[in-house]
C-alpha cells in the first residue's frame, strides 16, 4: 500500500517564477492538506482540499494556490516566487477532513 | 487554538527511556492531545493521541496529568532510529477539521 507521495522531492526557482507541486494522496483517502515547513520550525498550515474544493485556509497569500482533482490527488501552486518560499512543502492525506493524518517526504524548494 | 509549550531539546542514551514533556495549561475538556514525530528528512508521523487517561501503543506511552496541564511522552527504549522532532499538538474532538497547530517541537538526541 503506497503511503503519500509528492513530487518533485527537489527543485530550485528563481525570484517571480512560478511553481506547481504535486501530491497522490494514500489510498482509501480523499483529503489533502498542505503545510509548509521552514528550517528549523514546524510545518504551517496552508489549506486543505475536500471534495475538490478548498475547506479550510491558514494564513497564506492569494500567491497560494490549490487545487485537488477526482482521483483525491492534488497541486499546490505558489505565484511570484519570493526568497521567504524557500521551504519544505509537506502534503497529508487523510480520510475525510477529521480523519488522521498521514504525510509524505515533501517537496524541497529553493528560491534564489 | 490552545497552545503547548516543550523544551527545545533532550538527549537520552540508547536503550535507556525517554520522558518527553509537555505543557498546555489552556487545554479545553474537548482538546485531544496528539504526538507527532518528524524524522531527519521525511515528513511527521503520528506517534500516539489520548484525552484523559494514559495510552500506550507499540510505539510509545503518553501519561496525562489528572488535571490535563502537561501530558509526558513517554519512549521505553531510545533506539538511534528515535532521534526525531517530537510534536506536542492539542486538537479538538469534533471539530470540523484535522488541522495541525504545530510549534517548534522538542529536538531529541539519542547517543550510542
Amino acid at each position: 500500500d503506497a503511503g503519500v507521495t509528492q513530487s518533485p522531492t527537489h527543485l530550485i526557482k528563481t525570484r517571480g517564477q512560478q511553481v506547481t507541486l504535486r501530491c497522490s494522496p494514500k489510498s482509501g483517502h480523499d483529503t489533502v492538506s498542505w503545510y509548509q515547513q521552514a528550517l528549523g520550525q514546524g510545518p504551517q498550515f496552508i489549506f486543505q482540499y475536500y471534495e475538490e474544493e478548498e475547506r479550510q485556509r491558514g494564513n497564506f497569500p492569494d500567491r497560494f494556490s490549490g487545487h485537488q482533482f477526482p482521483n483525491y490527488s492534488s497541486e499546490l501552486n505558489v505565484n511570484a516566487l519570493l526568497l521567504g518560499d524557500s521551504a519544505l512543502y509537506l502534503c497529508a492525506s487523510s480520510r475525510r477532513s477529521t480523519g488522521e493524518l498521514f504525510f509524505g517526504e515533501g517537496s524541497r524548494l529553493t528560491v534564489l | 487554538d490552545a497552545k503547548t509549550t516543550q523544551p527545545n531539546s533532550m538527549e537520552s542514551n540508547e536503550e535507556e527511556p525517554v520522558h518527553l514533556p509537555c505543557n498546555h495549561s489552556t487545554i479545553s475538556g474537548t482538546d485531544y492531545i496528539h504526538w507527532y514525530r518528524q524524522l531527519p528528512s521525511q515528513g511527521p508521523e503520528y506517534v500516539i493521541h489520548g484525552l484523559t487517561s494514559n495510552v500506550n501503543n507499540r510505539m510509545a506511552s503518553l501519561a496525562i496529568a489528572e488535571d490535563r496541564k502537561s501530558s509526558t511522552l513517554i519512549l521505553h527504549r531510545a533506539t538511534l532510529r528515535d532521534a526525531a522532532v517530537y510534536y506536542c499538538i492539542l486538537m479538538r474532538y469534533g471539530g470540523a477539521t484535522n488541522k495541525l497547530i504545530f510549534g517548534t517541537g522538542t529536538l531529541l538526541a539519542v547517543q550510542p
